[in-house]
């Protein structure tokens, strides 16, 4: 059974970088149809989307975080990684990997997730 | 963008009861709609995909409707384990949005 974990720091500075990464286990992560994907949550608040990447390197970003956002893959490792630069404590969340299907028959969507990594941006 | 509104961002309700929960869409989606649950502490989960098609595995009391702008979630009778917050999903076009949010708690 698929499963991802997500891992990083939980405290940052702000202005400091935040790296994440995501390590697929139990599957392949160069499997056709799914893209891997970023979603963050303040605490108490809803969910927003950050961006998905195929394997192949396809990326899509949320504009509202595109300028201080890259994720990358590494095929090899079976891991795909978020970094976000320029953290403030706007950026605090609890950030999750997930994995999201598309296919052809309009049946997309978030089907695996993480447990979920708390990153608190504090001076 | 395609902005997703979600209604009511709260609701209190008892066992047994019916519940509907609303996501409008700032503009025509056709079905490209999902809905997910998610409990305190833990990862949202897929209930629904396709506006109206149940994940495998989830009870029938969950349904979906909708298509183009208006599109709902209803839980036919209400379970101690349903009370959660619900989120709504758009998946026609780049960027993702999700709805706002709607915490189901026990009257």
């Amino acid at each position: 059974q698929l499963q991802l974990q997500e891992s990083g720091p939980g405290l940052m500075k702000p202005s400091e970088t935040l790296s994440l990464t995501c390590t697929v286990s139990g599957g392949s992560i160069s499997s056709n149809y799914y893209y891997w994907a970023w979603i963050r949550q303040p605490p108490g608040k809803g969910l927003e989307w950050i961006g998905n990447i195929y394997y192949s390197g396809i990326t899509y970003y949320n504009p509202s975080l595109k300028s201080r956002v890259t994720i990358f893959v590494d095929t090899s490792k079976n891991q795909f990684s978020l970094k976000l630069s320029s953290v403030t404590a706007a950026d605090t969340a609890v950030y999750y990997c997930a994995r999201y299907y598309t296919g052809n028959s309009r049946d997309d969507g978030f089907d695996i997730w993480g447990q979920g990594t708390m990153v608190t941006v504090s001076s | 963008d395609i902005q997703m509104t979600q209604s009511p961002s709260s609701l209190s309700a008892s066992v047994g009861d019916r519940v509907t929960i609303t996501c409008r869409a700032s503009q025509g989606i056709t079905i490209d709609l999902g809905w997910y649950q998610q409990k305190p502490g833990r990862a949202p989960k897929r209930l629904i995909y396709a506006a109206y098609t149940l994940q495998s595995g989830v009870p029938s009391r969950f349904s979906g409707s909708g298509s183009g702008t208006e599109f709902t979630l209803t839980i036919s009778s209400l379970q101690p384990e349903d009370f959660a917050t619900y989120y709504c999903l758009q998946y026609n076009s780049y960027p993702l949005t999700f709805g706002g949010g709607t915490k189901v708690e026990i009257k």
